[in-house]
């Protein structure tokens, strides 16, 4: 069964720096997605990402986040100057179309990053 | 604006007994899905169920079934034959028609009990 890889599985970083996290999704797909969970609250959409742009995003994803595809194979989620409240669980996930015309029930997701702000 | 409303934040069930999680939601939407993900420890997030809403017939997936009420904007999960590896957080899912952003609800923690 094909994986949507994320690494790290836990990022501890101070306050202010910037982080990147990275994210292998499934190799045919062509969107790109990535959601975070704050402890204890429910998962929020951050971004989409289809053809090397972004087709979507939340008000969350504010000038601090950017997302890259640098290579083809990654997909990665840029905090530019982390804030405490970034602390949160990061998911990545992947998808070959548009759920209304893909053959695949919905996303693929990865295990997530937990993201530590201290 | 959609919202997705889970009532019960944990739910124990015996194992092989039959287990029902709610979920309702709001939109204005006359099209959109419905999904249950299941997120276990290792916190990967897995598809369960997915629900047109145009359709009429409630979905299935071996154990796995939901109970759609669209008047009601309900969709509960059914889970049968419980098994010591269902035990995990259940997220309930809407998506529009043409769309591709999940909003997700607030999830429900489901242990089963050999």
């Amino acid at each position: 069964e094909p994986e949507v890889t994320q690494t790290p599985s836990h990022q501890v970083t101070q306050m202010g720096q910037e982080v990147i996290l990275r994210c292998v999704p499934i190799s045919n797909h062509l969107y790109f997605y990535w959601y975070r969970q704050i402890l204890g609250q429910k998962v929020e959409f951050l971004v989409s990402f289809y053809n090397n742009e972004i087709s979507e995003k939340s008000e969350i994803f504010d000038d601090q986040f950017s997302v890259e595809r640098p290579d083809g194979s990654n997909f990665t989620l840029k905090i530019r100057s982390t804030k405490l409240e970034d602390s949160a669980m990061y998911f990545c996930a992947s998808s070959e179309a548009e759920i209304r015309y893909s053959t695949h029930y919905g996303y693929t997701f990865g295990s997530g990053t937990r993201l530590t702000v201290v | 604006a959609q919202t997705v409303t889970q009532s019960q934040p944990e739910m124990s069930v015996q194992e092989a007994e039959t287990v029902t999680l709610s979920c309702t939601y709001d939109t204005s939407e006359n099209n959109y899905y419905l999904f249950w993900y299941k997120q276990p420890p290792s916190r990967q997030m897995i598809l369960v169920i997915r629900q047109e809403a145009y359709k009429q017939q409630n979905a299935t997936e071996n154990r796995f079934s939901v109970n759609f009420q669209k008047a009601a904007k309900s969709f509960s999960l059914k889970i049968s034959d419980s098994q010591l590896g269902d035990t995990a957080m259940y997220f309930c899912a809407f998506m529009k028609w043409t769309g591709n952003q999940f909003y997700f609800g607030t999830g429900t923690s489901l242990t089963v009990i050999p």
